[in-house]
C-alpha cells in the first residue's frame, strides 16, 4: 500500500465550477501535512498548511481528517490559471521528517 | 524570500560520463534533499542530508552518490550516467524538527533537466 495516495485524475471542469481532492495516508503518527501545486515543467511550490481546524485562503479550503486519514483541498469558483498538478504532502511521524509526497492530482479548468 | 538554486538547468550527457548537479539554498536550513521525477511516477527521493556531511539513502539511491560539504551545498552526482537516468532532478530544503509543520516546510529549486544520450 502506498503511504499517500491520490487520484491522479484528470479532474476536467468548467470555469467556476467547485472541485474537491482527496489524499489518503497510510502512517496514523503523521505530524504535519501540506498541498503543494505543480505546474507543467516546474517546481511544486507551497499552496497551504493544512492544520487539524482545517485552513482556508481565499477560494481554497483544506481540510483534515485524522480519524479516517486523509486531507481534502476544495477549491471554490475555479479559474483558467487553477490548471495544474496539486501534490499531498505528509511529514513526520515516528521520528522521521522525510516528506512523503502523493503522486499528484492532475487539474485542467477549461472555458 | 526562500531561494533554492539548481545551478545547472539543461544538460545534454554522454552515457558513462560523470554529472554533478549542484543546489545551493539561502535559508540556513539543515535538511537538503535530491529527488527525481518522471512520468507517472512522482518524486522520488535519491539521498537527503540533515546535516553537514551526513547522508542517508532515500528511495532510489543506485546510481548516484551525494556531497554535502558546506550547509548551504548539497551535490548530486551521476558517477556513469546511464540513458536511464534521463529525468529532471529537483533539489529540496526544510528546517529540522517533527511535529511542527512551520518547520517542515520543503522548499524546491527550479529544477534540472538531465538528457542521457
Amino acid at each position: 500500500r502506498k503511504e499517500v495516495e491520490q487520484d491522479p485524475g484528470p479532474f476536467n471542469v468548467p470555469e467556476g465550477a467547485t472541485v474537491a481532492f482527496n489524499c489518503t495516508y497510510s502512517n496514523s503518527a503523521s505530524q504535519s501535512f501540506f498541498w503543494y501545486r505543480q505546474d507543467c515543467r516546474k517546481e511544486p511550490k507551497l499552496l497551504m498548511s493544512v492544520y487539524s481546524s482545517g485552513n482556508e485562503d481565499g477560494r481554497f479550503t483544506a481540510q483534515l481528517n485524522r480519524a479516517s486519514q486523509y486531507i481534502s483541498l476544495l477549491i471554490r469558483d475555479s479559474k483558467l490559471s487553477d490548471s495544474a498538478t496539486y501534490l499531498c504532502v505528509v511529514n513526520g511521524g515516528g521520528g522521521s521528517y522525510i516528506p512523503t509526497f502523493g503522486r499528484g492530482t492532475s487539474l485542467i479548468v477549461h472555458p | 524570500d526562500v531561494k533554492v538554486t539548481q545551478s545547472s538547468r539543461y544538460l545534454v550527457k554522454r552515457t558513462g560520463e560523470k554529472v554533478f548537479l549542484e543546489c545551493v539554498q539561502d535559508m540556513d536550513h539543515e535538511n537538503m534533499f535530491w529527488y527525481r521525477q518522471d512520468p507517472g511516477l512522482g518524486l522520488r527521493l535519491i539521498y537527503f542530508s540533515y546535516d553537514v556531511k551526513m547522508k542517508e539513502k532515500g528511495d532510489i539511491p543506485e546510481g548516484y552518490s551525494v556531497s554535502r560539504e558546506k550547509k548551504e551545498r548539497f551535490s548530486l552526482i551521476l558517477e556513469s550516467a546511464s540513458t536511464n537516468q534521463t529525468s529532471m532532478y529537483l533539489c529540496a530544503s526544510s528546517l529540522p524538527g517533527t511535529g511542527k509543520f512551520s518547520g517542515n516546510t520543503i522548499y524546491f529549486g527550479e529544477g534540472s533537466w538531465l538528457t542521457v544520450v
